[in-house]
């Protein structure tokens, strides 16, 4: 099985600043096979990102996916008060599976 | 849009069945995977299985001895039953849709319901 490894756990930042946030892979994922979704508490998970760096419909531009291999990266460029959330990320290269979250919270 | 919700029992008492269905509404449920993940409290997302709307089936390896997942196109339904269940199987369950390219699912979940809690405990 794939493990996905998520960091930072909690990412405390301000309105307007840049988040990275980080998913490595425990092995190397086939084909770029891997999606975000941000969530928030009582609301259906929001597909973002899916192929590594293809925004879903919908999604504005400030947010970006890239990577490959084992090494996958979710920027959010300028941080809105409806960014402020969970991330997880999930690889569909071999199996399914999610990593544990990042939470970007409100400094 | 497409829309899906998650409904059944809250409370499941140890080595029952725990049984759960999605109703999907905006679209039709054809041409298209449909599958469960679910989320333990204070832990990270675990996919259970998929279906396709014809009805073949894959589930984690973890969990494929005891789910079953079927589909209803007629009333735009699709159910899970998970026997034998322990507290490790409390969580909050979430019914999502899988996008396909060619006749394989893609893999990612496009589509989600808000999720429902499940605990299991006597």
């Amino acid at each position: 099985e794939i493990v996905l490894t998520q960091s930072p756990g909690t990412l405390s930042l301000s309105p307007g600043e840049r988040a990275t946030l980080s998913c490595r892979a425990s092995q190397s994922i086939s084909g770029t096979y891997l999606a975000w979704y941000q969530h928030k508490p009582g609301q259906a998970p929001r597909l973002l990102i899916y192929g590594a760096s293809t925004r879903a419909t919908g999604i504005p531009d400030r947010f970006s996916g890239s990577g490959s291999g084992t090494d996958f990266t979710l920027t959010i460029s300028r941080l809105e008060a409806e960014d402020f959330a969970v991330y997880h990320c999930q690889q569909y290269g071999t199996s399914l599976t999610f990593g544990g979250g990042t939470k970007v919270e409100i400094k | 849009q497409v829309q899906l919700r998650e409904s059944g029992p809250g409370l499941v008492k140890p080595s029952e069945t725990l049984s759960l269905t999605c109703t999907v509404s905006g679209d039709s449920m054809n041409d298209y995977y449909w599958g469960w993940i679910r989320q333990p409290p204070g832990k990270g997302l675990e996919w259970i299985g998929y279906i396709y709307y014809s009805g073949g089936t894959n589930y984690n390896p973890s969990l494929n001895s005891r789910v079953t997942i079927s589909v209803d196109t007629s009333k735009s339904q699709f159910s899970l039953k998970l026997r034998s269940v322990a507290a490790a199987d409390t969580a909050l369950y979430y019914c999502a849709r899988l996008p396909r390219y060619n006749w394989n699912p893609i893999g990612y979940f496009d589509y989600w319901g808000p999720g429902t809690l499940v605990t299991v405990s006597s």
